[in-house]
């Protein structure tokens, strides 16, 4: 059973139209909820990290959301630069290492 | 500049071949990874070390094997054993204290294998 859910697989936007990705979450004792984005042929690159329900972070045209059991990625106004691949990842409290979701692939078209 | 090299970007097998992948930091981070990526798959942890001369098995280390003999260091090879090798494999390294424990990773750019 994954841990950690991404939805939707894919995402298919126009330039400027703003919207959500989703990553649902059944670790018990979270200790951080980690973003990531991920070019074609690259290593994924850090975004966020967030720690408790309620914690928003930003970055540009990107918001990082969280509640006790699920994060969302909002993107707002997005441009063609933003398609990318985007990971989300647990880490849960007494494990060292992340559990990812299989990820949302975002294509923004002009 | 700081960051983790990988090579080679590309490397063909034959079965039956041992072939291993490089990775080297410059960031003076304690712990290193690696993880396997297929299309639909997601992320899956092979291998990771968290101080030098020790390493633990992930999640699919079967066919695997890696060594950490300097901080910088953390080489992986992919033995004969490994019935599906064909993938793309990343690199990471973090630091392993601090509130994000071992959750802010720097990828290097990948090695993708092929098995002919």
């Amino acid at each position: 059973e994954d841990q950690v859910t991404q939805s939707p697989e894919a995402l298919r936007l126009q330039e400027g139209e703003s919207s959500s990705l989703n990553c649902s979450y059944t670790v018990s004792g979270l200790r951080g909820l980690f973003w990531y984005r991920q070019d074609p042929g690259k290593g994924p690159e850090f975004l966020f990290t967030l720690y408790s329900a309620g914690e928003e972070k930003e970055k540009e045209r990107l918001k990082a959301t969280l509640t006790k059991k699920e994060s969302f990625l909002h993107i707002t106004a997005p441009k063609p630069e933003d398609s990318a691949t985007y990971l989300c990842a647990g880490l849960e409290a007494g494990y060292s290492t992340l559990t990812f979701g299989k990820g949302t692939m975002l294509l923004v078209s002009p | 500049d700081g960051g983790i090299t990988q090579s080679p970007k590309y490397l063909f097998r034959k079965e039956g071949q041992n072939v291993t992948l490089s990775c080297e930091q410059n960031l003076n981070h304690d712990a290193m990874y690696w993880y396997r990526q297929d299309p639909g798959q997601g992320l899956r942890l092979i291998y990771y070390s968290q101080i030098v001369n020790d390493f633990q098995k992930g999640d699919i280390a079967e066919g695997y094997s890696v060594s950490r003999e300097k901080k910088e260091s953390f080489p992986l090879t992919v033995t004969s054993a490994q019935k599906n090798p064909t993938a793309f494999y990343l690199c990471a390294s973090s630091q392993s204290s601090g509130r994000a424990g071992t959750g802010e990773l720097f990828f290097g750019e990948g090695s993708r294998l092929t098995v002919l």
